[in-house]
């Protein structure tokens, strides 16, 4: 098992553009979940989905954009990024029941410029 | 909204000494879940430790112990015999419990873990 993949794992964009930020699962999770993380912040909750096709707004989920076609994919989209989206960025996934611990993927180091 | 605190940004500890890590946080529930993760410098978030708040029992898992105390709201965590590999940021985080299989882990801003030789 890969467990929890993203990528890329370093990005410098410019303010104004757009990507993506992949991320896969290969362990069948139900729940899947996007991070940020900075400085003195901890993580805290982009989106999340409990399932293909079920998407819901965590705490920070302005200027973000998910959608979840499969069980096995995330994608976090960054429509037009700002400098305050300067981060890294954590992907993870879980078995749906609460209690469950969450398989978190190595993050992606996003600098805009 | 629930809060995660953590009240120490940073904490060292001797090599084989015992170090405890606090953390309190806030909520009008009465059944929820804890969390302690532990991120090294590779970045990697790991799983240290788990409680549910309906448990009175304190969770162990090898060197690694919990003091819940519900009605003081607070969930500390215990490191005994600290090795060099224990040095990380660890992330105390709370998760409610819903029906509807979209928990939310909300986490506290950390606290880093040095270890002295």
């Amino acid at each position: 098992n890969a467990g929890v993949t993203q990528t890329p794992k370093f990005q410098v964009l410019k303010t104004g553009q757009s990507m993506t930020l992949q991320c896969a699962q290969d362990m069948n999770h139900e729940y899947m979940s996007w991070y940020r993380q900075d400085p003195g912040m901890g993580l805290r909750l982009i989106h999340y989905s409990v399932g293909a096709g079920i998407t819901d707004q965590g705490e920070v989920p302005n200027g973000y954009n998910v959608s979840r076609s499969t069980t096995e994919d995330f994608p976090l989209r960054l429509l037009s990024a700002a400098p305050s989206q300067t981060s890294v960025y954590f992907c993870a996934s879980k078995e749906g029941q609460a209690y469950n611990e969450q398989f978190f993927g190595p993050g992606t180091r996003l600098t805009v410029l | 909204a629930q809060t995660v605190t953590q009240s120490q940004p940073e904490m060292s500890v001797q090599e084989a000494e015992t170090v405890t890590l606090s953390c309190t946080y806030d909520t009008s529930e009465s059944d929820y879940y804890l969390f302690w993760y532990k991120q090294p410098p590779s970045r990697q978030m790991i799983l240290v430790i788990r409680q549910e708040a309906y448990k009175q029992q304190n969770a162990t898992e090898n060197r690694f112990s919990v003091n819940f105390q519900k009605a003081a709201k607070s969930f500390s965590l215990k490191i005994s015999d600290s090795q060099l590999g224990d040095a990380a940021m660890y992330f105390c985080a709370y998760e409610e419990v819903t029906n509807f299989g979209n928990e939310k882990l909300t986490f506290g801003t950390g606290t880093r873990l040095t270890i002295i030789p």
